[in-house]
């Protein structure tokens, strides 16, 4: 059974602050992830792919991955409230299919 | 703007009577997927097309059917509703080209079983 583990949270940081969440994945061979953001009774949103191990930035997002260590993390710098959410962390599981964890909630608190 | 479209945002059924969500999307993608998502919960893929290839989940209840008309069109069936189908409804799609990428989403249609 293909699984995507996510401590459920929520975790809790200042405005301003570096919020880290993380995420672990069973399928050594997932080559593909990614991280959605979802409000409260809304659809998932597409934040960051990340395909390759290292370090992957945009704006105040930067993506990490670990294959490793099978860890994919995510950093949202400079914390605002409106980034308060769910984060749902996803992997390729073949055949065009992607497995999502139950997700971390965020809370920024102003 | 390319979108992928939930119709309707909120359906309320009666217990065992059968509901149509619909799905269509403007992005010409060759997959599209339909995903149940409870509260709290990761969203558990049903089914997926890709072109008109259907695959279906080992666990998804024979309750729930699928068709695709076509390329922009997508329907999720529900024959008999069950308490336990009250969930949000997500369709999403993903153009496949080299490997995996990412899948576009609805804004989902909430089912609600009286």
């Amino acid at each position: 059974q293909k699984e995507v583990e996510q401590n459920s949270g929520p975790l809790s940081v200042p405005e301003g602050a570096i919020a880290s969440l993380n995420c672990t994945y069973s399928d050594r061979g997932s080559q593909s992830f990614f991280w959605y953001r979802q409000y409260s009774g809304k659809s998932p949103e597409l934040i960051m792919s990340i395909y390759s191990n290292g370090d992957k930035e945009d704006g105040r997002f930067t993506a990490q991955l670990n294959k490793a260590s099978q860890y994919v993390s995510l950093l949202i710098r400079d914390s605002q409230p409106s980034d308060s959410a769910t984060y749902l962390c996803a992997a390729e599981a073949g055949g065009f299919k992607t497995i999502f964890g139950a997700g971390t909630r965020l809370f920024v608190k102003a | 703007d390319a979108m992928v479209i939930q119709n309707p945002r909120y359906q309320v059924t009666q217990f065992g009577k059968p509901v149509t969500l619909s799905c269509s999307q403007t992005l010409n993608h060759n997959v599209m997927y339909w995903y149940q998502q409870k509260s709290s919960q990761a969203p558990k893929l049903l089914f997926h097309y890709y072109d008109k290839d259907f695959n279906n989940e080992a666990d998804t209840p024979d309750n729930f059917q699928s068709r695709r008309p076509n390329t922009s069109f997508c329907f999720l069936d529900i024959r008999s509703p069950g308490l336990g189908d009250a969930a949000m409804y997500l369709c999403a799609t993903s153009r496949p080209s080299s490997g995996n990428q990412p899948q576009h989403f609805g804004d989902g249609t909430r089912l609600s079983i009286l």
